[in-house]
């Protein structure tokens, strides 16, 4: 079965923070995406990467194709990170499974 | 370039009317993507569709929900006789054709919120 997995499923830190949400998957993919879910709703896409690490900004993605597990970090954490953090998985094919989220929440 | 575009952003429908739901995707992009969140539940997959084709539509419904992509004119997600239990965010997104198997990312439009009374 197709399963995505997150944790935590809330986060509260200190503005400055170094954060790490984790993801972890069932079965082979074909990509892995971090989304990113800001309080009003929207929905925008941070990364896709089926190997090694993507970096942009404060924002890092890394994935463990053997330990079919990803994480995704955010250096030097700001109260404007604070969302819904969202892994998702191609699992062969275009449709995405999603993880239930990170709420991430970061105090001034 | 414009984004995804989805509209319209909030639909107020009373049980058993009509809903429906437009996305145009990005372009040059032919590939559309419908999902489902639920209040206080994670996306779902809803269903795939190329221009004039449904590709995957295993996250629909069986009754009730239909999709479709013209060859002209935005994707529409059409949901009859709507109950409460179909208030929730549907996101559409859209990608580029793949070649040779390659995936694209996905870019969302900003939902449309349904609230059926």
């Amino acid at each position: 079965k197709n399963e995505v997995e997150q944790s935590p499923q809330n986060l509260t830190a200190q503005e400055g923070e170094f954060i790490t949400i984790n993801c972890s998957y069932s079965v082979g993919i074909s990509a892995l995406h971090w989304l990113q879910q800001h309080p009003g709703g929207g929905i925008v896409s941070l990364f896709m990467l089926s190997s090694g690490k993507k970096k942009h900004g404060r924002l890092i993605a890394t994935i463990n194709i053997q330990e079919k597990h990803s994480s995704l970090h955010i250096t030097a954490s700001h109260p404007r990170d604070s969302a819904v953090y969202i892994c998702a998985a191609s699992f062969g094919n275009e449709k995405l499974t999603f993880g239930t989220g990170t709420r991430l929440t970061i105090i001034p | 370039n414009a984004g995804v575009m989805q509209n319209p952003r909030h639909l107020v429908r009373r049980r058993g009317q009509e809903a429906r739901l437009r996305c145009s995707p990005m372009k040059g992009h032919s590939h559309v993507y419908w999902y489902r969140q639920l209040p206080e539940e994670g996306l779902k997959f809803m269903v795939y569709l190329q221009k004039e084709n449904i590709i995957d539509e295993s996250g629909m419904p069986k009754e009730r929900f239909s999709a479709e992509f013209p060859k002209e004119g935005p994707s529409i997600l059409r949901i009859q006789q709507v109950v409460r239990g179909d208030s929730a965010a549907y996101f559409c997104a859209s990608s580029p054709p793949g070649v040779g198997g390659l995936l694209y990312e996905q870019y969302f439009g900003p939902g449309t919120r349904l609230t059926v009374t």
